[in-house]
This record gives structure tokens, sequence and C-alpha cells, in this order.
């Protein structure tokens, strides 16, 4: 375990479904992020909390719904996804003044 | 607009064999150049961090350098072993608001066969 840990580890859903991803960091770190990962593609950054705040949105669908409740955790909530919403979704978290970066192990995301 | 490739996109070695994998970037300003293990179906995993002024940096079997003039890296993998088998990434951070300002590359995915 890196100390991110991310659940579920899988998950299927339909079009009109609606349901969360969790990430929860045990590290004492205080920025958040969620990446989406698809096939042959770099990882894309989706959403940036920092001190609890999102601080960047990047151009995501309104389907995608961040929440960060307090600095240890963090959720992202789906609803009526598309097919091409298929993809490995990663939480990682940082202390930001030092920028490293601990990923979780992701949610591998099928959207049927 | 800048970026980061990595080469070869993917590479099949024999156990025991050495290896080296290439990134080229663009990205500026430079502030560190981190190589990522990211096994399949698993989260990328730190191997390396390097700055402007570290040429190379070991991290066991691992050997990373960096030539920030011409703004390439490497990552050189000794006597391999089947659990080396993974995708390895070449993420270039730079330096302003946040640590969030990373540019990755596409991975090259490396296969170690017996």
């Amino acid at each position: 375990e890196t100390g991110v840990t991310q659940t579920p580890r899988h998950l299927v859903m339909g079009m009109t479904n609606k349901k969360s991803l969790k990430c929860e960091q045990h590290l004492g770190h205080n920025a958040m992020y969620w990446y989406k990962q698809s096939a042959k593609k770099p990882l894309e950054l989706m959403f940036v909390y920092s001190l609890e705040e999102r601080v960047e949105n990047n151009s995501v669908p309104s389907r995608f719904s961040p929440e960060c409740p307090n600095s240890s955790h963090l959720f992202l909530h789906l609803h009526t996804l598309q097919p091409e919403d298929s993809a490995l979704y990663l939480c990682a978290s940082s202390q930001e003044t030092l920028g490293g970066y601990t990923f979780g192990s992701g949610t591998r995301l099928t959207v049927v | 607009k800048n970026q980061v490739e990595q080469s070869p996109q993917s590479l099949i070695i024999l156990e025991g064999k050495n290896c080296t994998l290439q990134c080229n970037y663009t990205v500026s300003p430079f502030s560190n150049l981190r190589w990522y293990k990211q096994d399949t179906g698993r989260g990328p995993v730190s191997l390396t961090i390097m700055t402007f002024s570290e040429n190379t940096k070991s991290n066991g079997r691992y050997t990373a350098t960096l030539d920030a003039d011409t703004k390439q890296s490497s990552l050189h993998i000794t006597a391999s072993q089947l659990s080396d088998s993974a995708s390895y990434i070449c993420v270039v951070s730079s330096p302003g608001a946040g640590s969030y300002q990373l540019t990755f590359g596409k991975g090259t995915k490396l296969s170690v066969i017996p």
C-alpha cells in the first residue's frame, strides 16, 4: 500500500447509473488530485484540491463531480457517463510545497 | 506547448539483460523530472526524482540520467527481472503556483520474458 487507498478497485456501471469513487490518504498531504488514464494516452489531470478547495478543473464534463470533505478524503461522483469514459481513474496526493506525488492503485471503470 | 516524448513505445527483453528507456521533453521552465513504474492495473510508483543540477541518480537496479542542456533523460535497468515488466512513465514538472503543473509522457511498456 502506498498510503493512498482507492475504492472500489473495479466498477462496471450503466450509462444511467450514479456511482462514486472514493480516495483516502493517510500521509498528511494537503493536496489531492483526480487523474484519468486511458489506453495509450498520458495521464490526464481532472481536478486538483489544495487545502480542501478546488483549485483546478481541467475542462472536465459536468457528469464528473468531485468532492473533498476534508484533507484526507476525495470523492468523484459519476452520473450519466458515456462508454468513452471507461478508463483507469487515479487519485494522488502531495504535500504541495514539496510536489512529490503518491498515487493510489486506481479504479478501473467500465461504462456499458 | 509542454511535451514529454518517450521511446520506445514498447520493449521486450530477456530476463537478466539490461535496457535503457528514453525521455525527451520540451517543458519550460523546468523544476524536476521523475520516473514512475506502473504495474498493470495499479497506480504509478515513483522510482527517481532528478533536479536541474543532478546528472545521475540510482535506485537499486534503476539508474536515471538527466541532461538538462539537451532536455533528455534515460532510465537504465540492469539485470532485468520478470517483476520489472511494467510501464515506465517520465514526468516533468514546472515551478509555479502549486505542485500540479506536471507533463506526463505516454510511457514505455517493458516486458521481461524468461
